[in-house]
C-alpha cells in the first residue's frame, strides 16, 4: 500500500539543526512531489515547503527561507527536511505529505493525499 | 500570501445533524487548488476534498465541497460519531505557496 514512514522523535537544543526523513513506498517516488507541514502543540497546520521528487525543484515558505532545506534521495525513495538554527517555537510535529503528480513540466494537483505519521521535534535547552 | 479564514471556530452539533463549514480567502483562489482535510487528535490530517468539490479516495459521500472564488464550503450531510474532529481548508496559490485555514472544530453537542 502507498505509505510514507517518517523518522523518530528528536530533541534538540536551541541553535542546533534537525533532519527528518520520510521514506515512500507503494508508488513511483519520482512521479510525485512531497510537502512538509508542521503543527505546533495545540495549533493549526503550517506549510513549510514542497519538493519535486522528479527533478528536485523546491518552493519554501517565505517565513522559513534560509533556514530550511528539502532534498530527496531517489535511490531510496526518501525525502528529507533539514531545519537549522532551531528555536523554541520550532517545537512541533513535522509531517511529510505526498502532493502533486509530476508529468514532465505539468503538475497535476490532487491535494496532499498521503501523509506520514509525523515526527515530534522538541527544541529545549 | 493568501489568507484563509474559517468559520465558525467551533461547531457544536449532534450526530445525525448537518454540518456546514466555511472557508473564505483574502483573494480569489482557483477551484482546482482548494482542499479540505480532517484531523483527529494524535493523528495526521486526512484529505477529504480536492479541487473544491472532488472527494478523495475512500471518502464517504456524506462529505461534499462547493464554492468558488473566495468562498468555499464543506458540508457533512449527516454527522456520524467518527466525524467529530478538526477540519482545515488549504489552498495552493499562483505563487506556488500553500496556506491552511486556522481550522474548525466540530464537537459533540
Amino acid at each position: 500500500q502507498v505509505q510514507l514512514v517518517q523518522s523518530g522523535a528528536e530533541v534538540k537544543k536551541p541553535g542546533a539543526s534537525v533532519k527528518v526523513s520520510c521514506k515512500a513506498s507503494g508508488y513511483t517516488f519520482t512521479s510525485y512531489g512531497i510537502s512538509w507541514v508542521r503543527q505546533a502543540p495545540g495549533q493549526g497546520l503550517e506549510w513549510m515547503g514542497w519538493i519535486s521528487a522528479y527533478n528536485g525543484n523546491t518552493n519554501y515558505a517565505q517565513k522559513l527561507q534560509g533556514r530550511v532545506t528539502m532534498t530527496t534521495d531517489t535511490s531510496t525513495s526518501t525525502a528529507y527536511m533539514e531545519l537549522r538554527s532551531l528555536r523554541s517555537d520550532d517545537t512541533a510535529v513535522y509531517y511529510c505529505a505526498r502532493e502533486g503528480e509530476v508529468r514532465g513540466v505539468i503538475i497535476l494537483y490532487y491535494g496532499m493525499d498521503v501523509w506520514g505519521q509525523g515526527t515530534t521535534v522538541t527544541v529545549s535547552s | 500570501e493568501i489568507v484563509l479564514t474559517q468559520s465558525p471556530g467551533t461547531l457544536s452539533l449532534s450526530p445525525g445533524e448537518r454540518a456546514t463549514l466555511s472557508c473564505r480567502a483574502s483573494q480569489s483562489v482557483s477551484s482546482s487548488y482548494l482542499a479540505w482535510y480532517q484531523q483527529k487528535p494524535g493523528q495526521a490530517p486526512r484529505l477529504l476534498i480536492y479541487g473544491a468539490s472532488s472527494r478523495a479516495t475512500g471518502i464517504p459521500d456524506r462529505f461534499s465541497g462547493s464554492g468558488s472564488g473566495t468562498d468555499f464550503t464543506l458540508t457533512i450531510s449527516r454527522l456520524e460519531p467518527e466525524d467529530f474532529a478538526v477540519y482545515y481548508c488549504q489552498q495552493y496559490g499562483s505563487s506556488l505557496s500553500r496556506t491552511f485555514g486556522q481550522g474548525t472544530k466540530v464537537e459533540i453537542k
